[in-house]
């Protein structure tokens, strides 16, 4: 079964930095783009971060450039993302998602990332 | 791009179609010929989950009740009847021109 698990999420205050992961398996990691998104409470979509299938390209959304950064191993099947200098507005449940061809089909459950002093 | 979807919210009775409308700021056909416009479901307390891929194609286990149209900046999901289970909120998605962007969400409910 094709399977996304994300960790690492909790509570860290304003200007801390967290790593989040995500485990995949049931497909060929290596073969596909990844990404992340996020979802603040009670709010819609909002795509973070895309990284390409052999890690060469990474691509972020404005508001997070400079203090996020996304990797992968393809060799453990597991997608990054580190997030530094953190605020309020990051509060978030993160998804990781796997893309094919621009289609994200497969999503993850999620982890909740809480910024607050 | 900006996508706004309407309407925001959607009480539908039971059995009874529902129609959630998209539009893109601007086209949504990229210069390979596709248009990268996809739909997704997303139950309460649920991940999303991939319902329709460039505009019309059903993704693997979305019964066929579920079906999208358009073309360029306007698109349209479709639910011949409502289910109990198609409770949730709805986005529109385009990857075609990054950043990629979400509409809003559309809520459908039971009346």
């Amino acid at each position: 079964e094709v399977q996304l698990a994300e960790s690492g999420g909790g509570l860290v205050q304003p200007g801390g930095s967290l790593r989040l992961s995500c485990a995949a398996s049931g497909f060929t990691f290596s073969s596909n783009w990844m990404n992340w998104v996020r979802q603040a409470p009670g709010k819609g979509l909002e795509w973070v971060a895309s990284i390409k299938e052999d890690g060469s390209e990474k691509y972020y959304v404005d508001s997070v450039k400079g203090r996020f950064t996304i990797s992968r191993d393809n060799a453990k099947k597991s997608l990054y993302l580190q997030m530094n200098s953190l605020r309020a507005e990051d509060t978030a449940v993160y998804y990781c998602a796997r893309s094919t061809l621009r289609i994200f089909d497969i999503w993850g459950q999620g982890t909740m990332v809480t910024v607050s002093s | 791009i900006v996508m706004t979807q309407t309407p925001l919210s959607s009480p539908v009775t039971l059995g009874q179609p529902a129609s959630i409308s998209c539009r893109s700021s601007q086209s949504l056909v990229h210069s390979d010929g596709n248009t990268y416009l996809s739909w997704l479901q997303q139950r309460p307390g649920q991940p999303p989950r991939l319902l329709i891929y460039k505009i019309s194609n059903r993704f693997s286990g979305v019964p066929d009740r579920f079906s999208g149209s358009g073309a360029g900046t306007d698109f349209t999901l479709k639910i011949s009847r409502v289910e109990a289970e198609d409770v949730g909120v709805y986005y529109c998605m385009q990857a075609t021109q990054g950043p990629w962007t979400f509409g809003q969400g559309t809520k459908v409910e039971i009346k």
